[in-house]
């Protein structure tokens, strides 16, 4: 499965929303429910964040809402905390996994 | 609560095999399967493939069939993850995490960091 494709990079203030795209193909991203999205802190493992496109796992805040059209994917962070700055991960299922490139959320 | 512990740190000269383990707690192993996922130095995340606790089936990456290796020891809960023919460019963080198959990685252990240096 190729990598999927998201920005480098997106910021936004304290208390805004921040929206980062994940796009694939009809192969993957646009032909299964199966994206997920990771946040990772410098140093630290990896953690799921949104799972099955849209489904949020218990103590993950409502802040973070997931979604997807077509082949596109998006992670949507509303009411923007300093803590929420990490880089994104976009990963979906196709018999195989395929992550995107990631994205670093820069908190201004 | 779910916890993966991974062993520690390798230094391995190319050519040579390394064996990282992770075991696990705080569920019924047998119920869901482990992922390996590892992250070169300043990149993102790659896959690496899937075992499941339940009856060993394995879906390796295509790029790894034939050097990489998964299986589990459900006597202990512990998942083991072993890479032959090393390279440099397999510098890097592995990490284990429950999932996979289809399924989301839920939870992930700590990351082994497994550098490959003459």
């Amino acid at each position: 499965q190729s990598a999927l494709t998201q920005p480098r990079s997106v910021s936004g203030s304290p208390g805004q929303s921040v929206t980062i795209s994940c796009t694939g193909t009809s192969s993957d991203v646009g032909g299964y429910n199966y994206v997920s999205w990771y946040q990772q802190h410098p140093g630290k493992a990896p953690k799921l964040m949104i799972y099955d496109v849209s489904k949020r796992p218990s103590g993950v805040p409502d802040r973070f809402s997931g979604s997807k059209s077509g082949n596109t994917a998006s992670l949507t962070i509303s009411g923007l905390q300093a803590e929420d700055e990490a880089d994104y991960y976009c990963c979906s299922y196709a018999g195989s996994y395929g992550f995107g490139g990631g994205t670093k959320l820069t908190v201004l | 609560q779910v916890q993966l512990v991974q062993s520690g740190a390798e230094v391995k000269k190319p050519g040579a095999s390394v064996k990282v383990s992770c075991k696990a707690s705080g569920y019924t192993f047998t119920s869901y399967g482990i992922s390996w996922v590892r992250q070169a130095p300043g990149q993102g995340l790659e896959w690496m493939g899937w075992i499941s606790a339940y009856n060993g089936n394995t879906n390796y990456a295509q790029k790894l069939q034939g050097r990489v290796t998964m299986t589990t020891d459900t006597s202990t809960s512990t998942a083991y993850m072993e890479l032959r023919s090393l390279r440099s460019d397999d510098t890097a963080v592995y990490y284990c995490a429950v999932g996979g198959g289809g399924n989301s990685f839920d939870y992930w252990g700590q990351g082994t960091l497994v550098t490959v240096s003459s």
